[in-house]
């Protein structure tokens, strides 16, 4: 069964700063999709990125971009520029693109923490 | 605005009683799904359904069941609430079941006393 872990359960970055949230996952499969989700203290669920496998390059979305490291089964999520509104709970997923799996798998989550 | 609506936002209720959460999307999403939310567990699968008339067992099935009579509404019940189905419930659609991301609706917050 796939799985996605995220070890840092709590992270801060100051304001104007950058920081890196980290996620691997373990799958046999070569072909899938892996999202960064934002769940800020609203309880909200928001897609920030995501990436394709079959993609060598990273995906970017303004102050959010991805390491993707295929080999490694690693995708950390980079946040440049801090913003207050950064704050927020973030899950890393996992999904496979092929053959009736139908679910997302997520990571437990990282606690993001903006100080100002 | 288009998305998927939950009801109720919270709700508390007491041990052993009947519940059924709320859901229904306009985007006309093939797929739907149910996840529990838990502090220090990550979101979790209870359910899911890749077309109306179809449905699926997710991580986490046992104690609820669910029902997919149209492409819009995907009720998640709970025949006889127990205090560890206390949880925020998630309702989500995606567009295909392999391919898109999901799309979530708000959550509904549920305490068993």
């Amino acid at each position: 069964a796939q799985t996605v872990t995220q070890s840092q359960p709590e992270m801060s970055v100051q304001e104007a700063e950058t920081v890196t949230l980290s996620c691997t996952y373990d799958t046999s499969e070569s072909d899938y999709y892996l999202f960064w989700y934002k769940q800020p203290p609203s309880r909200q669920m928001i897609l920030v990125i995501r990436q394709e496998a079959y993609k060598q390059q990273n995906a970017t979305e303004n102050r959010f971009s991805v390491n993707f490291q295929k080999a490694a089964k690693s995708f950390s999520l980079k946040i440049s520029d801090s913003q207050l509104g950064d704050a927020a709970m973030y899950f890393c997923a996992y999904r496979r693109a092929q053959g009736g799996s139908e679910k997302l798998v997520f990571g437990k989550g990282t606690k993001l923490t903006v100080n100002p | 605005i288009a998305g998927i609506t939950q009801a109720p936002t919270s709700q508390i209720l007491a041990a052993g009683r009947r519940m059924t959460l709320r859901c229904t999307q306009d985007m006309r999403h093939n797929a739907m799904y149910w996840y529990r939310q838990d502090l220090g567990l990550g979101l979790r699968l209870i359910h899911y359904s890749n077309t109306a008339g179809t449905t699926g067992k997710g991580e986490v099935p046992d104690g609820y069941s669910v029902s997919r009579a149209n492409t819009d509404d995907f009720p998640l019940t709970l025949a006889s609430a127990v205090p560890s189905q206390t949880s925020v419930y998630f309702c989500a659609s995606s567009v295909e079941t392999n391919t898109g991301e999901l799309f979530f609706g708000e959550g509904s917050r549920l305490t068993v006393l």
